[in-house]
Parts: C-alpha cells; structure tokens; sequence
C-alpha cells in the first residue's frame, strides 16, 4: 500500500482564490511527520509546512496552513490568496520515528496551475 | 549561496557510460540524503549518510548505484554502465542534525540524467 497518497495529478485555481490540496497518508507509527514541498519549474525542492503527529494545533505558515485529521489520516494543503508564483507541482511527504534514516517518503504530487 | 549545490546540473551519457553526480550540503550539516526522481513522480529515497557513515542505502536500485561522502561534507553518487532506466532527476538534500521528526531537508536543484 502506498504510505503518501495524492489522488488530484491536477489543479486549478483563480488567482487570490484559496485552493485545498489533498494528502492521505498510512503509517502504524504513533509518531511521525507531515511535510508539504513546492518544487517549481527550476527544479528546486521548497520546504513550506511542517506537521507532527502529536500537534494539537493545524501548522500555519503565512499564507499556508495544514488541515491535519489525524483520525481521517489526511493533512491537506490550504494556499489562502493565491498567487501567480504558486504554479508548481506540491508534494505531500512523510517521516516516521520508526524510521532510524528519517528519510522522506513522498507522494506522486500535484500540479497546481493559477490563473491570471 | 548557502543553499545545497549539485552539480552538473544536466548529464546526457551513452547507455553503459559511468556517471558520477557531486552534491554540496550546506555546511555544517550533518545529514545528506540522495533521492531519485522519475518523471511525473515523487522522489524516491536511495541512500543516507550521518557525517561520513553510509546509515542507510536501501533505497539503491543495484550494486551499480554507489554513494561516499569521505570527508562529511561533499557527497559523490555514483552510477557504473547507466541504463536508460536510470534517466531521473537526482535530487541532493542535507539536514542540521542527525535525526528527529522536524528536522527540514533542504534540497539541491537536481541533476537531471539522461541516457541514450
């Protein structure tokens, strides 16, 4: 089974509008880490939010926030205020403590498209 | 920059060709990872080092796939007689410490590899 699910390849979203990006994730770990990366046409990826499995509080990180439902196993991407510079593919990626390389583990992403 | 370098940024070899990719982590750090990344997909973990020590190479697809990094800092992945399913994208990332959840992977621009 796949441990990062990203089940929208695509996305499009009017500029200044919020877009939800989906991630559902599978781990038995009690305790683990959501990541979302933005990796731009240049190929870079941009770290952008973090989310631990123990937070009681959705991670914000100015105009990103996580919608975290831990029973669900899902952590969401909300881009609030869209802008052009927001087309890029978004990966959903996780750690877990059982892990002793705390390498991450990505999903296949999503391409996200704002329009002017 | 401070960020992590990779270099060369594009390499197109002949099928059988060696191949060898350099990745500068940022200094200081302490961990590098290496990942591939196919097209249309999500990295994929292939090796993990803490300072000089190779921790984790799971993730190498065959014995062709070799990774040093002698002195802790720099890191060479080395592919021997590439084959056309090795062409992906070389994704470099390098993090502070030695472990934990939070801890933020930043990554390289990549090597893109291409074999004919």
């Amino acid at each position: 089974a796949q441990k990062i699910t990203q089940t929208q390849p695509g996305m499009f979203v009017q500029e200044k509008e919020a877009v939800t990006l989906d991630c559902t994730y599978d781990t038995s770990d009690q305790s683990y880490g959501l990541f979302w990366y933005k990796q731009p046409s240049s190929g870079e990826m941009i770290f952008l939010i973090y989310q631990g499995s123990y937070d009681e509080q959705n991670a914000t990180e100015g105009r990103y926030s996580l919608n975290f439902q831990k029973a669900r196993k899902s952590a969401n991407l909300v881009i609030s205020a869209s802008q052009l510079g927001d087309s890029a593919m978004y990966f959903c990626a996780m750690r877990e403590r059982m892990d002793s390389s705390y390498k991450l583990i990505f999903g296949s992403g999503t391409r996200l498209l704002v329009r002017p | 920059g401070a960020g992590v370098s990779q270099s060369p940024r594009y390499k197109v070899a002949k099928r059988g060709q060696d191949v060898a990719l350099r990745c500068d982590p940022i200094s200081g750090h302490v961990s590098l990872f290496w990942y591939q990344q196919a097209l249309g997909q999500g990295p994929e973990f292939l090796t993990y080092f803490q300072n000089e020590a190779q921790l984790d190479k799971s993730g190498l697809p065959s014995d062709r796939f070799f990774a040093e990094r002698p002195e802790g800092s720099v890191s060479t992945l080395k592919i021997q007689r590439t084959q056309q399913e090795d062409s992906a994208v070389y994704l470099c990332a390098s993090s502070v410490l030695a472990g934990g959840l939070v801890e933020t992977q930043y990554f390289g621009p990549g090597t893109r590899l291409l074999v004919l």
